[in-house]
């Protein structure tokens, strides 16, 4: 069964950091290349970044780009995304999802990680 | 960029047909392929149409897709409406290096 579950979620202040993983099974990462997409509460889905099956390719949602780095880890079969210079406005849940390429549909989602940035 | 510019809401009584439509800013629909999800509330979002018009495995055939270049747009319909289809509903697509979500339709099921 494909399973992608985040985590590393909480409470930042404005100017912080956090660092979120995805942590995924039931099939072989490698394979793959992954999303960042993140809702804010009571609003719609934002696609935040992608990053290739390799890591060679990876793209960012301007409103992220400088801030937020993704990367990954085929080897422990996880994603993460770095998330530093934290901003009220990057208060969300964060889900990661799989697709096989960029302009591929996202075929599984985690359950989401809630990110809040306040003072 | 472009934007996916979706209605806030829609509703339909039990058996009837709905279509919610997804309208580019632009660019043509026709260039790149998309996507919709449906968003049950406190629940992930899960794939019900891609490439267009193309529904994955375990999706009713009630659900269908289809783009329109004339309107520039693309619509999901969904036809025999449940009350389990009451959801948010997205449209998304792609252009260069960026992936574009519509704002989200609410789907009332009367």
């Amino acid at each position: 069964e494909v399973q992608l579950v985040e985590s590393g979620g909480g409470l930042a202040q404005p100017g912080g950091s956090l660092r979120l993983s995805c942590e995924a099974s039931g099939f072989t990462l490698s394979s793959y290349g992954m999303n960042w997409v993140r809702q804010a509460p009571g609003k719609g889905l934002e696609w935040v970044s992608y990053i290739s099956s390799s890591g060679t390719t990876i793209y960012y949602a301007d409103s992220v780009k400088g801030r937020l780095t993704i990367s990954r880890d085929n080897a422990k079969n996880s994603l993460y995304l770095q998330m530093n210079s934290l901003r009220d406005e990057d208060t969300a849940v964060y889900y990661c999802a799989r697709a096989h390429d960029f302009w591929s549909a996202y075929d599984y989602w985690g359950q989401g990680t809630l990110v809040t940035v306040s003072s | 960029n472009f934007m996916l510019t979706q209605p806030h809401s829609v509703s339909g009584s039990p058996g009837k047909t709905v279509t919610i439509s997804c309208t580019r800013s632009s660019g043509s629909i026709a260039s790149n392929f998309v996507q919709w999800y449906q968003q049950r509330p406190g629940s992930a979002p899960a794939t019900v149409i891609y490439d267009d018009n193309l529904r994955p495995s375990g999706v009713p055939d009630r659900f269908s897709g289809s783009i329109d270049s004339s309107s520039n747009s693309a619509s999901l319909t969904i036809s025999g409406l449940k009350t389990e289809d009451e959801a948010d509903y997205y449209c998304q697509s792609f252009d260069n290096s960026n992936v574009v979500f519509g704002g989200g339709t609410r789907l009332t099921v009367l």
